[in-house]
């Protein structure tokens, strides 16, 4: 099993331009997530699924869009990146009760200029 | 509202060292996991513990052991003989009644072990 697969690893943006990052799971788990990593701030959610075709926002979801239109796939886009934007993110999957542990892709460092 | 806090920013400590990392968290429900996550430098967030609420049990496995207090709202995890395959950033997690959407984390603690 590859667990959470997260492309690309790295990205440089330009102000302005509008990127997809893609986020795949093989575990069937119905519960998917988007985190961001600032330095010191530790991770904060900012959209979730629970299932195909329903999505929610977490706690910053300003400037960002998702879409499930599987149970595998949770792609996460950014539109007219903005320097704030700048930072380490994190898809992640779980069952989705309260006692699953997340299970998480290796990230991807964005770097908006 | 849920909180965790993770006091210690940085902790250095050389090889051979027992090192304690400190988790307060804040919830009013009854029923509550938590966790612990470790980040080494290569960057990926790797599952190491859950423990539920109504599970006061210290836990060994290996050189790692967590000591969890209801009473001082504590989750605290210890490192016995660090090595510097250690050095990562450990994350301390909350997940309240309601799904795992709501689970917090607290902002880590970057653990460095010298040689």
């Amino acid at each position: 099993n590859a667990g959470v697969t997260q492309t690309p690893k790295f990205r440089i943006l330009k102000i302005g331009q509008s990127m997809t990052l893609q986020c795949t799971q093989d575990m069937n788990h119905n519960y998917m997530y988007w985190y961001r990593q600032d330095p010191g701030m530790g991770l904060k959610l900012i959209y979730y699924s629970v299932g195909a075709g329903i999505t929610d926002k977490g706690e910053v979801p300003n400037g960002y869009n998702v879409s499930r239109s599987t149970t595998e796939d949770f792609p996460l886009r950014l539109e007219l990146a903005a320097p704030s934007q700048t930072s380490v993110y994190f898809c992640a999957s779980s069952p989705g009760r309260t006692n699953s542990p997340l299970h998480f892709g290796n990230g991807t460092r964005l770097t908006v200029t | 509202a849920q909180k965790v806090t993770q006091a210690q920013t940085e902790i250095s400590v050389v090889e051979k060292e027992d090192v304690t990392l400190d988790c307060v968290y804040e919830t009013r429900d009854t029923t509550y996991y938590l966790f612990w996550y470790k980040q080494p430098p290569s960057g990926e967030l790797v599952f190491l513990i859950r423990r539920n609420s109504f599970d006061e049990q210290n836990e060994i496995s290996g050189r790692y052991s967590w000591n969890f207090q209801k009473s001082t709202s504590s989750f605290n995890f210890t490192i016995t003989a660090s090595q510097v395959v250690d050095s990562a950033v450990y994350f301390c997690a909350l997940s309240p009644q309601g799904g795992s959407e709501k689970l917090v984390f607290g902002k880590g603690t970057k653990l460095t072990v010298n040689p």
